[in-house]
């Protein structure tokens, strides 16, 4: 166990939908990640966070975005949800976001859009 | 940005043999390499990783060497066993400019099987 929760564990929704995924991060973590895992793919980092503020964006489509509350919990909300959107959602935490801190990973949502 | 190329794809060796997984990076500036190792559905678990001033660090089974120069480093797993199979995942990371100014590029990754 890492410390890093998500919620939900699986989704199923149909597409044109709108769905959010939660992450918790690690306890004195700041730093938060999103990842997309797509079947037989590496992992696509998609958007970090670092205590409540944006910082980075990686292949992140206009249709998603993300935020992280002042108690560092993130969400990811993924809108107008087309079939190719269905994979493996990971979110990591680091303590401080520098060179060199372990990302430590979440267990993942598992997204299906049918 | 970084770029980082993982090679092979795919992997199979005999229980007991080596197994050896190698990146090259693309940014010259970047200075930290973390090996992850990905179970069928589960999580990306750190496994080793090395900073670029040192050139190889081992654990048990496992060793990571880095060539700053050619811009590779590799993951090297001995003896192998059959729960060594899963996808590891090669990864790099430039200097941040501070707190919160770090991201990750990861490799395709490499899915090893342990025949036994």
């Amino acid at each position: 166990d890492s410390g890093v929760t998500q919620t939900p564990k699986h989704l199923i929704t149909a597409t044109g939908q709108r769905v959010t995924l939660r992450c918790s991060p690690r306890s004195g973590d700041l730093s938060v990640y999103w990842y997309q895992q797509s079947l037989d793919q590496g992992l696509q980092f998609l958007i970090q966070y670092y205590n409540g503020e944006e910082r980075a964006k990686g292949n992140i489509l206009e249709r998603f975005s993300a935020q992280q509350f002042p108690d560092l919990h993130s969400e990811l909300n993924l809108s107008s949800l087309e079939l190719g959107d269905s994979a493996l959602y990971f979110c990591a935490s680091a303590r401080a976001g520098t060179s060199g801190d372990t990302q430590y990973f979440g267990p993942g949502t598992r997204l299906t859009v049918l | 940005g970084e770029n980082v190329e993982q090679h092979p794809s795919t992997l199979s060796v005999q229980e007991g043999d080596s197994a050896v997984i190698k990146c090259t990076y693309s940014d010259s500036a970047s200075n930290y390499f973390p090996w992850y190792k990905q179970e069928l559905g589960k999580r990306p678990q750190l496994i080793i990783d090395i900073r670029s001033n040192v050139g190889e660090k081992k654990d048990q089974r496992i060793a990571v060497t880095l060539n700053k120069t050619a811009k590779h480093f590799s993951l090297h797993i001995t003896e192998t066993q059959p729960e060594d199979s899963a996808v590891y995942f090669c990864a790099a990371s430039y200097p941040s400019a501070g707190a919160g100014s770090y991201q990750l590029t990861f490799g395709k990754g490499t899915k090893l099987s342990v025949i036994p």
